[in-house]
């Protein structure tokens, strides 16, 4: 079965660290998405690519890029982390007909 | 851009009808998505409407209408498996970029 997987799944680091989060997509699908989510809201755009070599700014990016080299892949990096950036972390794929989103079971990113 | 508001908390009985409700201003819109997410766990689709009306899908039905900015999902027969947080998004392009409310936490009791 298709599926949509992320790591890791846990992770606490130092302010300051670079962290990347992995996202790896079996659907086949050309849109992915990275959303981080907080106590209390909905979901929140982070990044987004409509393809291989596409990338795009969502509501909330600064201190966050990706990249994405082929279809199944985009990770997530934080350049230097906050603790602003603490939070959980979905990843999540679409295809061309309605647009629904597949997500990934979340990476929780605790940054001290 | 996009404004989405949703009750914060809602609280009903096994067994009866809740309706939850979502109001949305938005620049574009190419269709309304409801998604159910569990504690701890991932969102997972519910519903996509993006045109004016009622679609049912088993005891779950959402509605739309484009014209007041407005839609809401209508969970019949409630089950205690249905405490959940229920999260509103609008589709602003066709490409499926999404905006969410911040979500309704429905708590269901015996």
């Amino acid at each position: 079965d298709a599926e949509i997987t992320q790591s890791p799944r846990h992770k606490i680091t130092e302010t300051g660290r670079q962290v990347t989060l992995a996202c790896h997509q079996t659907w086949n699908h050309n849109n992915m998405f990275w959303y981080r989510q907080d106590l209390g809201h909905g979901l929140r755009l982070i990044h987004y690519s409509y393809g291989v070599q596409d990338t795009n700014k969502g509501e909330v990016s600064d201190g966050y890029s990706v990249s994405r080299s082929n279809t199944e892949d985009l990770p997530l990096t934080l350049e230097s982390a906050a603790s602003s950036q603490t939070s959980v972390y979905f990843c999540a794929s679409s295809g061309y007909t309605t647009g629904e989103l597949f997500f990934g079971e979340g990476s929780r990113l605790t940054v001290l | 851009g996009q404004n989405i508001d949703q009750p914060t908390e809602m609280t009903a009985t096994e067994g009866a009808i809740v309706q939850i409700n979502c109001t949305y201003q938005t620049s574009g819109f190419n269709g309304l998505f409801w998604y159910q997410q569990h504690a701890g766990e991932a969102p997972t689709f519910l519903s996509y409407n993006v045109l004016d009306g009622l679609e049912e899908k088993g005891r779950f039905s959402s509605f739309l209408s484009r014209s007041k900015g407005y839609s809401y999902l209508l969970l019949k027969e409630l089950q205690m498996k249905d405490s959940a947080s229920y999260l509103c998004a609008v589709k602003g392009t066709n490409a499926g970029k999404s905006t969410f409310g911040d979500g309704t936490t429905l708590t269901v009791k015996p």
